[in-house]
C-alpha cells in the first residue's frame, strides 16, 4: 500500500505570494494533520481535519488555512508569504477513531523556501 | 500544557554498543507518548509508541523504548547500534484524546561510528 504522499516536492517563492500544498493520506484513513518544520526544530502542528471538519487548529496566523476533500485527501495554503514561512510542511494522516491512539504516519514533506 | 523534552542535542555512540536517546515528559492526565525517526531530507518515520500497559514497548528496526511514570521519563532503546541508525530522533506527545495533535521535543541527532 502507497504510504502519505505530498506535492510539490519542492517549491521556491517570493514574499508576499500565496502557496498551495497537497496531501493524501493512506488508504482507509480519514484524518489528516499538517505540521510545519523548520530547521533545526521539531515540527509545530498547524492543523487537524477529520471527516471533511477542523478537528484543531495550531498557533498559526490566519494567513495558514486549510480543508479537507470527499477523498480525504487535503491541502494546506498560505498566503501572504513571509521569509519565516520557509520550512518543511509535513502532513500526517491516521484513522482517529473516537477514543483510540491511532499512530500518524508521515509523508516526505514539502520543502518551502521564501525568498 | 503538555510537554516532552530531549535533554541531549547529540548523542554519540559506537557501531555495536547499546544505545539510549532520552526524552522526558509532563502531561496532565495518562501520557501517550510517541518515538519518530528523521533520515536527511526526509519525513518522519513511526517508531514506537506507549498508550498503556507494559511499560516495555518493543518498536521497529529493534528499537525499544523504557515508560517510567515515577521518573516520567520514555527513553528509547537499542542493545546494539548500527551506522544505519544515524538519524534525527523525536520524541512526541499527543496533546489529548481529542485531536491527533502531536507536540514535539527538539530532536536528538544520533551519531552511530564505525
Amino acid at each position: 500500500d502507497a504510504g502519505v504522499t505530498q506535492s510539490p516536492t519542492h517549491l521556491i517563492k517570493t514574499r508576499g505570494q500565496h502557496v498551495t500544498l497537497r496531501c493524501s493520506p493512506i488508504s482507509g484513513h480519514k484524518s489528516v494533520s499538517w505540521y510545519q518544520q523548520v530547521l533545526g526544530q521539531g515540527p509545530q502542528f498547524i492543523f487537524q481535519y477529520y471527516e471533511k471538519e477542523e478537528r484543531g487548529r495550531g498557533n498559526f496566523p490566519d494567513r495558514f488555512s486549510a480543508r479537507q476533500f470527499p477523498n480525504y485527501s487535503s491541502e494546506l495554503n498560505v498566503n501572504a508569504l513571509l521569509l519565516g514561512d520557509s520550512a518543511l510542511y509535513l502532513c500526517a494522516s491516521s484513522f482517529s477513531r473516537a477514543y483510540r491512539t491511532d499512530t500518524q504516519y508521515f509523508g516526505p514533506g514539502t520543502r518551502l523556501t521564501v525568498l | 500544557a503538555q510537554s516532552v523534552a530531549q535533554p541531549e542535542d547529540q548523542v554519540n555512540v559506537a557501531e555495536g554498543n547499546p544505545l539510549t536517546v532520552k526524552c522526558t515528559y509532563s502531561v496532565s492526565g495518562n501520557p501517550y507518548l510517541f518515538w519518530y525517526v528523521q533520515y536527511p531530507n526526509r519525513g518522519l518515520q513511526f517508531l514506537l509508541k506507549y498508550i498503556t500497559g507494559d511499560n516495555l514497548v518493543k518498536g521497529s528496526y529493534g528499537f525499544e523504548a523504557e515508560f517510567n511514570k515515577s521518573q516520567t521519563s520514555f527513553h528509547l532503546k537499542k542493545p546494539s547500534a548500527l551506522v544505519s541508525d544515524s538519524a534525527l530522533y523525536f520524541c512526541a506527545v499527543r496533546d489529548s484524546r481529542n485531536t491527533d495533535k502531536l507536540i514535539f521535543g527538539t530532536g536528538t541527532r544520533l551519531q552511530v561510528f564505525p
